[in-house]
């Protein structure tokens, strides 16, 4: 069964600083990575997907990596902004699900201060 | 276009009553799926379905049915609502295919007194 685990939980950061989120999981035979944002009382909005051929997506000021052969993936956010404040959620799509399923980290609550 | 909606917002439930969440996409997705997310957990998945009039169970379906009448509308329904189902409620909808992302509804938000 595949899980997927996001550390660290909560994250705090002064405005400007660059920040990683980190994501792993444990079965690598998976179609592809998902980024999600979800802010307070919303749902979800995805930030970036990668596919298992692929080793990175980017879009403005998110970098997303993958390392399937580890089970590792990285959101990387540079100079950060108040208004990026939400919680940060990965996903993967399993092979075992034909890919028609995603499994769900746990979320990076990150707050960044001005 | 309107996305994913989900209908109601917020509900509150004694034991034992029933209730019925739709959610509605305008899409034309073939793929609906239904979610449950909890206080520091990330989302866990409850039913889905691959095409009108296929539903299939996911990770947490005990106490919950679904039903794809129609290729926009998803609906679960609680039959006999405890409070063990307290939770948020999104449903996500997407097009075929295995490197396509989910759309999310803005959520159902019940307690179960």
């Amino acid at each position: 069964k595949q899980e997927v685990t996001q550390i660290p939980a909560a994250l705090s950061v002064p405005e400007g600083e660059n920040l990683v989120l980190n994501c792993s999981f444990t079965d690598s035979a998976i179609y592809n990575l998902q980024w999600f944002r979800q802010d307070p009382g919303k749902g979800l909005t995805s930030l970036l997907l990668i596919q298992s051929s692929q080793r990175e997506q980017t879009s403005g000021r998110l970098n997303a990596s993958l390392d399937k052969s580890s089970g590792r993936s990285t959101l990387y956010i540079a100079a950060s902004q108040p208004g990026d404040s939400a919680t940060y959620l990965c996903a993967v799509s399993g092979v075992e699900t034909s890919g028609s399923r995603l499994t769900f980290g746990e979320g990076t609550q990150l707050t960044v201060n001005p | 276009n309107a996305g994913v909606t989900q209908t109601p917002k917020f509900r509150v439930l004694k034991t034992g009553q029933s209730m019925t969440l739709l959610c509605a996409q305008d899409m034309n997705h073939e793929y609906m799926y239904w979610y449950r997310q909890d206080p520091g957990m990330g989302l866990r998945l409850i039913h889905y379905s691959v095409g009108e009039g296929t539903t299939a169970k996911g990770e947490v379906p005990d106490g919950y049915n679904v039903s794809r009448l129609k290729k926009q509308n998803f609906l679960l329904g609680l039959e006999s609502a405890a409070p063990s189902q307290t939770s948020v409620y999104f449903c996500a909808s997407r097009v075929m295919g295995n490197i396509e992302t989910q759309y999310f509804g803005p959520g159902t938000r019940l307690l179960v007194l």
